[in-house]
């Protein structure tokens, strides 16, 4: 069965503590790895595409990378804005399976 | 941008009910999902569609079914509704696949409770 896997499911954070979220998968012909963020009460926000082994995204201090297995988020020097439920999905098929998330809480 | 817009962010209706979720997107996208959310289990999805009246079961159909008369609209219709529907409710779109496989946008949700 595809399954998509997150940890840890919370992280609490000094500001400027830099950490990584992983996201593991177990997957026959995987068609693309997405990661979002979603605040309470919103909808998730789209932060990367990753579609092969090796491919590297970033965006202020988020950078996403994949793997055969994983996909890691590595946060440098959170801030408390990039406080979020961070989740990553996979396309296996024709739709999306989610992890459940990891929680992140940065305190100033 | 693209904007998907769920009519309702709160709804409460009782067990029994027809119940109504609507979701329309701005960007022209042809491919339209509903996914329920709840703690501990992540989103899992209901319904999509790939064109107008057009429809695919997801992982958890059962209760509910979908109606796409037009392109921008994807509406999810609980039956009947139950208790154990109560959940929070995101509608996404993403543009026709091709070759590359293209993000998915959501809408804010509708939190549903189901007294």
């Amino acid at each position: 069965e595809d399954q998509v896997t997150q940890s840890p499911e919370a992280l609490r954070l000094q500001e400027g503590e830099s950490s990584s979220l992983n996201c593991s998968y177990t997957v026959s012909g995987l068609r693309g790895l997405f990661w979002y963020r979603q605040d309470p009460g919103k909808g998730p926000e789209f932060l990367f595409t990753l579609y092969s082994a090796g491919e590297e995204k970033e965006k202020e201090r988020l950078k996403a990378t994949l793997t055969k297995k994983e996909s890691f988020l590595h946060i440098t020097a959170p801030k408390p804005e990039d406080s979020a439920t961070y989740l990553c999905a996979v396309q296996f098929r024709r739709a999306l399976t989610f992890g459940s998330g990891t929680r992140l809480q940065v305190q100033p | 941008d693209v904007k998907v817009t769920q009519s309702s962010r709160y709804l409460v209706k009782r067990t029994g009910e027809k119940v109504f979720l609507e979701c329309v997107q701005d960007m022209d996208h042809e491919n339209m999902f509903w996914y329920r959310q709840d703690p501990g289990l992540g989103l899992r999805l209901i319904y999509f569609s790939y064109d107008v009246k057009m429809k695919e079961k997801g992982d958890i159909p059962e209760g509910y079914s979908v109606s796409r008369e037009k392109k921008e609209r994807f509406s999810l219709i609980l039956e009947s509704a139950s208790t154990n529907q109560t959940s929070m409710y995101l509608c996404a779109s993403s543009p026709r696949q091709g070759s590359i496989n293209q993000p998915q946008h959501f809408g804010d949700g509708t939190r549903l409770s189901i007294l």
